[in-house]
């Protein structure tokens, strides 16, 4: 298992302003994920942080919003740039060793964010 | 592609009593099916996998699931429900046998036990 911190836990954010989460993890991982749950909704994948290079990312979501950085094995960040009231979610961090195909992924506690 | 569906939005049960949270999937291929809580104010929490295998999966917390394929489905099981298994229940599957490890997710249920 792993021990995966993220950090904000929850913020309040105005419309129009940036915020980075942070996601640390105890231990080096291969895969990390970033999700997104809207309110009463599903997750949804964002896009997978990969290390050293680009950030992929699902259909419906873009670099230039949800900028994405990996530079090692156990960290990762998610930016939410300007801001609107839609982008209230919980963010997720998601990570795994990907050592065998029936591999689980953990999840941390999430970011709550609410934009005013 | 790869989905799965949680046909209720909530379950409610009386503690003591069974409790069924129902998932069906859809994938190409056999899938990987797995089971998460997410307890409030807190992040998901694994709670069983299918893989291969038993057709009956025995996770944490005294949660079963079985995986039935002529009805593609993946109910989530608990013979006595406690009240502190209130929470919100997500199936999820992905694409068997590749290095995609991405999950797709259900709408989720919300299981009420009452006391």
């Amino acid at each position: 298992s792993a021990v995966i911190s993220q950090k904000p836990s929850r913020d309040i954010c105005q419309r129009g302003t940036s915020l980075t989460i942070q996601c640390q993890v105890d231990s080096q991982v291969t895969m990390m994920f970033w999700y997104r749950q809207q309110p009463g909704q599903s997750l949804t994948l964002i896009a997978t942080a990969n290390q050293g290079s680009e950030a992929t990312y699902e259909s419906g979501f873009v670099i230039d919003k949800f900028p994405i950085s990996r530079p090692n094995l156990t960290f990762s960040t998610l930016t939410v740039s300007n801001m609107s009231p839609e982008d209230s979610s919980i963010y997720l961090c998601s990570v795994g060793w990907g050592r065998a195909t029936n591999e689980k992924l953990f999840f941390g506690s999430g970011t709550q964010l609410s934009v005013l | 592609a790869q989905s799965v569906a949680q046909p209720e939005d909530q379950v409610n049960v009386a503690e003591g009593n069974p409790l069924t949270v129902k998932c069906t999937y859809s994938v190409s291929g056999n899938p990987y099916l797995f089971w998460y809580v997410q307890y409030p104010n807190r992040g998901l929490q694994f709670l069983l996998k299918y893989i291969t295998g038993d057709n009956l999966v025995k996770g944490s917390y005294g949660f079963e699931a079985e995986f039935n394929k002529s009805q593609t489905s993946f109910h989530l099981k608990k013979p006595s429900a406690l009240v502190s298994d209130s929470a919100l229940y997500f199936c999820a599957v992905r694409a068997p046998n590749t290095n995609d490890y991405k999950l797709s997710f259900g709408a989720g249920t919300t299981v009420t036990v009452r006391a």
